[in-house]
């Protein structure tokens, strides 16, 4: 049972543009997700996060947006550049245990087009 | 450098070789994690250990074998490996294991060893 869903396997849009990633997750104790960026080659490395009780966090041309009553959140890139480029991976926690117990999404490669 | 070195990069084993993966952190943290990458396939946690102590085992067959001989060094011992196992181990630390929000709230990965068993 997988609960934390990346639906999209793959995205490709153009240099300048937005890209909107989307996670879904299934758990409601859940109420702290991050995203990670993953290179050919190299670990995962933390993007942005968000805790349950924002629906929005913004850090220059990343926002992730959380909608609790859906229970989706989503990553924007605006612009996107073709270094954007990469695997993103959406991850929750438990905070009640407030444990380092990540569970993550099977990713996203986004492909940004010069 | 970065903070997380895991060795090798590469590795491929028959079934029935005994072999062990590496990682170190550079990044004094309290907490170290083992994670499996497969193909379309979400990030499976597999072992972690807090000061030393193994405080979680995500259900992984007994072929893998952690171990955490101080809090710098993590080491994923191999033993009669599947060829279903060849994935991307990746090794994770983070400040600390419980009170991992109060911190920054993060994972900090390295590069990964790519096993492939024939």
């Amino acid at each position: 049972d997988q609960q934390v869903k990346q639906n999209s396997p793959s995205l490709s849009v153009q240099e300048g543009r937005i890209s909107i990633l989307n996670c879904d997750y299934t758990n409601s104790m859940f109420d702290y997700f991050l995203w990670y960026k993953k290179y050919p080659a190299e670990g995962p490395t933390f993007l942005i996060s968000i805790s349950s009780i924002k629906d929005k966090n913004e850090d220059g041309r990343f926002t992730v947006f959380l909608n609790k009553s859906a229970k989706h959140l989503s990553l924007h890139i605006v612009p996107s550049q073709p270094g954007d480029s990469a695997v993103y991976f959406c991850a929750a926690s438990k905070g009640s245990g407030n444990t380092g117990k990540l569970i993550f999404g099977q990713g996203t490669t986004l492909q940004v087009k010069p | 450098e970065t903070g997380v070195t895991q060795t090798p990069r590469h590795l491929v084993m028959g079934m029935t070789n005994k072999k062990s993966l590496k990682c170190e952190q550079h990044l004094g943290h309290n907490a170290m994690y083992w994670y499996k990458q497969s193909a379309k396939k979400p990030l499976e946690l597999m072992f972690v250990y807090s000061l030393e102590e193994r405080v979680e085992n995500n259900s992984v067959p007994s072929r893998f074998s952690p171990e955490c001989p101080n809090s710098s060094h993590l080491f994923l011992h191999l033993h009669t490996l599947q060829p279903e196992d060849s994935a991307l181990y990746l090794c994770a630390s983070s400040q600390d294991y419980y009170r991992f929000l109060l911190n920054t709230g993060e994972l900090f990965f390295g590069e990964g060893s790519r096993l492939t068993v024939l």
